[in-house]
């Protein structure tokens, strides 16, 4: 299997930070991944497709870029209603996977 | 607009079977894309568990292979997944999700249902 490993596990941050979320593959994925938000109690929802391709109808601070094993996700400046864990998804081999996710908390 | 719903028994004996069911609404289920199944466990992160084809066409996660079924139904426009011989560690929160198909290419899952959950107690 692929293993994804996503860092940081949790971090802290306030109202208007930039913050980056790392996910690396242990093998070449080339762009097969999204990112995924996910709220308490909540499904996840998709942000990125593609590394870096925005879904439809997410707000432009969301950002994805990366390829092959290194892939970051980026929020240009935290809003009150993006504190959430994050996910990565490779697509690209069977079984897909997920990384372990990334909590943002509020500082 | 593409929407999912998850139904099933929410509480399931342990060595009995664990059967959802996902209805698509807004989309055919005999389009091109997959038909997914993540499963979360209390407190843990995501697990996909397989992915099925309207054509009959599945791909599983080896780890669960060998008590895994997912099959479609046309007819209901709905797909469902069937996980046997359950414990504890199957509880979780069972989401069935859209694989997006664009041309040739796989997109990953792009739409997801609310979510079921399934605990496995006696």
């Amino acid at each position: 299997d692929i293993q994804m490993t996503q860092s940081p596990s949790s971090l802290s941050a306030s109202i208007g930070d930039r913050v980056t979320i790392t996910c690396r593959a242990s093998q070449d994925i080339r762009n097969d991944l999204g990112w995924y938000q996910q709220k308490p109690g909540k499904a996840p929802k998709r942000l990125i497709y593609a590394a870096s391709r925005l879904q439809g109808g997410v707000p432009s601070r969301f950002s994805g870029s990366g390829s092959a094993t290194e892939f970051t996700l980026t929020i240009s400046s935290l809003q009150p209603e993006d504190f959430a864990t994050y996910y990565c998804l490779q697509h690209n081999t069977f079984p897909r996977t997920f990384g372990q996710g990334t909590k943002v908390e509020i500082k | 607009q593409v929407q999912l719903q998850e139904s099933g028994p929410g509480l399931v004996k342990p060595w009995g079977t664990l059967s959802l069911t996902c209805a698509v609404s807004g989309a055919s289920i005999s389009s091109s894309n997959w038909w997914s199944w993540v499963r979360q466990s209390p407190g843990k992160g995501l697990e996909w568990i397989g992915e099925i084809h309207h054509a009959g066409s599945t791909n599983y996660n080896p780890s669960l292979k060998s008590r895994v079924n997912i099959s479609v139904d046309k007819s209901r426009n709905q797909f469902s997944l069937n996980v046997k011989s359950v414990t504890a560690a199957d509880t979780a929160v069972y989401y069935c999700a859209r694989g997006a198909i664009f041309g040739p290419d796989y997109h990953g899952m792009d739409v997801w249902g609310h979510g079921a959950t399934a605990i496995v107690s006696s």
